[in-house]
């Protein structure tokens, strides 16, 4: 089955700067590749996703890129803000409609 | 609009009871989905539906079984609690319409002692 592996785990940046969070995959077969945002106490949101037909995507100040050769893919904040901060899983659908899900990554936002 | 709504929020159970959590969604969406959320680990599936009265299993599900009488409505059922279930629980949903975008519960969380 597809494997999903995130890093890094914890990630603390000031507000102002950028925030990367990188992913890779195991199955070639992969072709949807979301992001989610979950709050303390909440369940997790989708932010951003991406098919393996797109090389980059944006919306405002959130970016995903995606290198099918590499199984990669990676999560990209811009002038980050104390309310990103959050912990963030990317996952990745062979078309099963079955989300594989990374561990995770707690980002810490410093005002 | 609730979305998807789940109950009960907090449980407690002793090894070997049983219990039921119930998902509820209010989209008319196809698919539905069980994940378990443990520290380190992130969300890993347990069951899913893809339409009222089909489940099928995910990458953990020895100890869980699973309804999906009514469309709007998933089952999750935990016939032996064991210690290892001690988990959040989270339930989802999607169109099935080609947009594969989750929508999810706020989760329960399971203490087994």
């Amino acid at each position: 089955g597809e494997n999903v592996e995130q890093h890094p785990s914890t990630l603390s940046v000031q507000e102002g700067d950028s925030a990367v969070i990188k992913c890779t995959y195991s199955d070639s077969a992969s072709n949807y590749f979301p992001w989610y945002k979950q709050e303390l106490g909440k369940g997790p949101q989708l932010i951003i996703d991406i098919r393996s037909n797109v090389g980059e995507k944006k919306d405002q100040r959130i970016a995903v890129t995606l290198n099918k050769t590499a199984k990669h893919f990676s999560l990209h904040i811009t002038e980050t803000q104390p309310e990103d901060s959050a912990v963030y899983f990317c996952a990745a659908d062979t078309g099963r409609r079955a989300l594989t899900f990374g561990s995770g990554t707690r980002l810490q936002v410093q005002p | 609009n609730a979305g998807v709504t789940q109950t009960p929020k907090f449980r407690v159970l002793k090894t070997g009871q049983s219990m039921t959590l119930l998902c509820a969604q209010d989209m008319n969406h196809e698919y539905m989905y069980w994940y378990r959320q443990d520290p380190g680990m992130g969300l890993r599936l347990i069951h899913y539906s893809v339409g009222e009265g089909t489940t099928a299993k995910g990458e953990v599900p020895d100890g869980y079984n699973v309804s999906r009488l009514k469309k709007q409505n998933f089952l999750l059922g935990l016939e032996s609690a064991a210690p290892s279930q001690t988990s959040v629980y989270f339930c989802a949903s999607s169109s099935g319409t080609g947009d594969e975008k989750l929508f999810f519960g706020s989760g329960t969380q399971l203490s087994v002692l």
